[in-house]
Formats: C-alpha cells, structure tokens, sequence
C-alpha cells in the first residue's frame, strides 16, 4: 500500500544536528513532489520545505533557510531532510508528505525535540 | 508570507452542518485553485479531505464539501457526527514553490 515512513528524530541539544529520512513505498516516488511539514506541541502545522520530483527546485520556510537542508535519492525512494543549527524553536513533530496539488499522503511523524 | 486566518473553534450538534472559514489574500487562496483541507484527530497525522477548493478525495465521505470566494475558502460538514471531532486545517499554494497553511479550527460536536 501506499506508504511514507519518517525516522531520524530524538532529543538533540541546542545548535546540534540531525538528519530525517522518509521512505516511501506503494507509489513511483520519482514522479512526485514531497515536502517536510512540521507541528510544534500543541501548535499548527507549518510547511517547512519542498522538493521537485527530480530535484531541481527546492523552498525553505524562512525559519529553516540556511540551516536545513532537503534532498531526495529516487534510487532509494527516500527523502531526507538534514537539520543544522538546531533551536528550541524547531521542537516538533515532523511529517513528511506527497505533494500532488495537494499533501494527499502523509507519513506518521517523527518527533525532534531540541532542548540541553 | 502570513499564516492563513481560521476560527480558533466552531461547535455543533450531531446531525447539524458547520462551515469552517479560512482567508488569505490575493496572493494565495484568492490566485490558486489550490486550497486543500486536513483533519487531524490527537496524535494522528493529518489526513486530505479537500483538494482544489472542492474535490474530495477517495473514500473521504460526501458530507464533507469545500468552496472559495475570493479571497476565503470554506470547508462544510454536514450530518455531524461523533467521529467528526478534529482539528481542521486549511493549506493554500501560494506561487514560487511556496505553501502556507491556516492557524487551524477545532471542531467540537456537542
């Protein structure tokens, strides 16, 4: 079935790194634009990066710009997004999503909490 | 670019319909046919029940309905009932490659 499965989060210290992956099966993840969406605790969501299906074209939310980091590997039916620079501010449940017009799936989240 | 503007919370009985607003601007809901609508129960992932402004997708009941108004879009729930119980998020497309989704509306049913 169509799927998406985040790993990577945990408890990192301020100014630390981490690095999400997303693997998706069920579906030709070449043909698709995927994004990272996060969920602070208690909070909304916020879209927080995006990738084209080959690559090409990439957005960052302004409060990730300059430290995170998206990229996909097609061979692997994988995305990833590496976290640098990490804030008390970026705590939250982080989603990865296909994007078709739409985030019609969605993965069950993996929670990164920044605190020292 | 600025969140999109949603009702904190809306209530209504089982069986009553509601309308869950949700206003951007020109630059995003009031440009797009891409305004799309999730329900996320606690602890869940947010699930599609809108996309383009009015289509559902499958398998997502037809007591569910969207539309937009210039600038604001709307998500309506007919037949209340029980299970309907959520939080609700708009999401518009916003030109560049860029999104921006609703502050979110919890959804009592009473």
């Amino acid at each position: 079935q169509v799927q998406l499965v985040e790993s990577g989060g945990g408890l990192v210290k301020p100014g630390g790194s981490l690095r999400l992956s997303c693997a998706a099966s069920g579906f030709t993840f070449s043909d698709y634009y995927m994004s990272w969406i996060r969920q602070a605790p208690g909070k909304g969501l916020e879209w927080v990066s995006y990738i084209s299906s080959s690559g090409s074209t990439i957005y960052y939310a302004d409060s990730v710009k300059g430290r995170f980091t998206i990229s996909r590997d097609n061979a692997k039916n994988s995305l990833y997004l590496q976290m640098n620079s990490l804030r008390a501010e970026d705590t939250a449940v982080y989603y990865c999503a296909r994007w078709y017009g739409a985030f019609d799936i969605w993965g069950q989240g993996t929670m990164v909490t920044v605190s020292s | 670019q600025s969140a999109l503007t949603q009702p904190a919370s809306v209530s209504g009985s089982p069986g009553q319909s509601i309308t869950i607003s949700c206003t951007g601007t020109s630059s995003d809901v009031g440009s797009y046919n891409l305004v799309s609508w999730y329900q996320q129960h606690p602890g869940k992932a947010p699930k599609l029940m809108i996309y383009e402004g009015s289509k559902r997708p499958s398998g997502v009941s037809n007591r569910f309905s969207g539309s937009k108004s210039g600038n604001t879009a709307s998500l309506t729930i007919s037949g209340l009932q029980a299970e309907d119980e959520a939080d609700y998020y708009c999401c518009s497309y916003a030109g560049s490659s860029t999104g921006v989704f609703g502050g979110g509306t919890k959804l009592t049913v009473l």
